[in-house]
């Protein structure tokens, strides 16, 4: 089945910072969606995005997908931008999902 | 107000007994999917359903029952088969088509205890 793998694992930035979360797959897609799960557990719909690129606010979303890989920008980082970053795409009938990027953002 | 509740949102059970953790979505998705996240973990996929009264096991189905008779609820039932159910259970759910944006949406999540 597909592979989705997301870099890096962990990552801590001072608030302010900008970041690049990565997300490569094994195989074409037509479907890619990033989401942020907060500290509470829920996961937030940030981008879908199975190709070109996406702004909202500070984020900002890349999918090359004839080179199957996936960027999330996050700029002026904020204590509110900690939590786990999801990368998720379609593989059969169902969402295979990367196994996340932990953001801490230190005030 | 469109979109995908569960409850309760925290459930404590005793060892031995069977629980139905609810999930309803009222977006007129197709497919609906549950998944089991442990602490520091990613997700798992459990079972998931892409029509009324049919669904398929996922990747850890050992232990949970489903149903879907309508298109709106999907419950989870943990049984006491499974061996170590204390988690956050996670219910999505997306559209499916050609054509058609098939995003995927979840629940708040129902966090279990098992004691």
């Amino acid at each position: 089945g597909i592979q989705v793998e997301q870099s890096p694992p962990d990552l801590i930035l001072q608030e302010g910072a900008n970041s690049t979360l990565r997300c490569n797959f094994s195989d074409s897609v037509n479907n890619l969606q990033w989401f942020h799960q907060n500290p509470w557990g829920q996961l937030i719909n940030l981008f879908y995005i199975p190709s070109g690129t996406k702004q909202n606010g500070r984020l900002s979303a890349t999918t090359v997908a004839t080179e199957r890989y996936s960027l999330l920008y996050i700029s002026s980082s904020q204590t509110t931008d900690s939590g786990v970053y999801f990368c998720a795409v379609v593989g059969g009938n169902k969402l295979v999902f990367g196994a996340g990027t932990i953001l801490r953002v230190k005030s | 107000d469109g979109g995908i509740t569960q409850s309760p949102k925290y459930l404590f059970r005793k060892e031995g007994q069977n629980v139905t953790l609810s999930c309803e979505q009222n977006l007129n998705h197709d497919a609906m999917y549950w998944y089991r996240q442990d602490p520091g973990q990613g997700l798992r996929l459990i079972y998931y359903s892409q029509i009324v009264n049919d669904f398929q096991k996922g990747d850890i189905a050992e232990g949970y029952s489903v149903s879907r008779e309508k298109k709106e609820s999907f419950p989870l039932t943990v049984t006491s088969a499974q061996k170590n159910p204390t988690a956050f259970y996670l219910c999505a759910s997306r559209t499916l088509g050609q054509g058609v944006r098939n995003e995927q949406f979840f629940g708040p999540g129902t966090r279990l205890t098992v004691l």
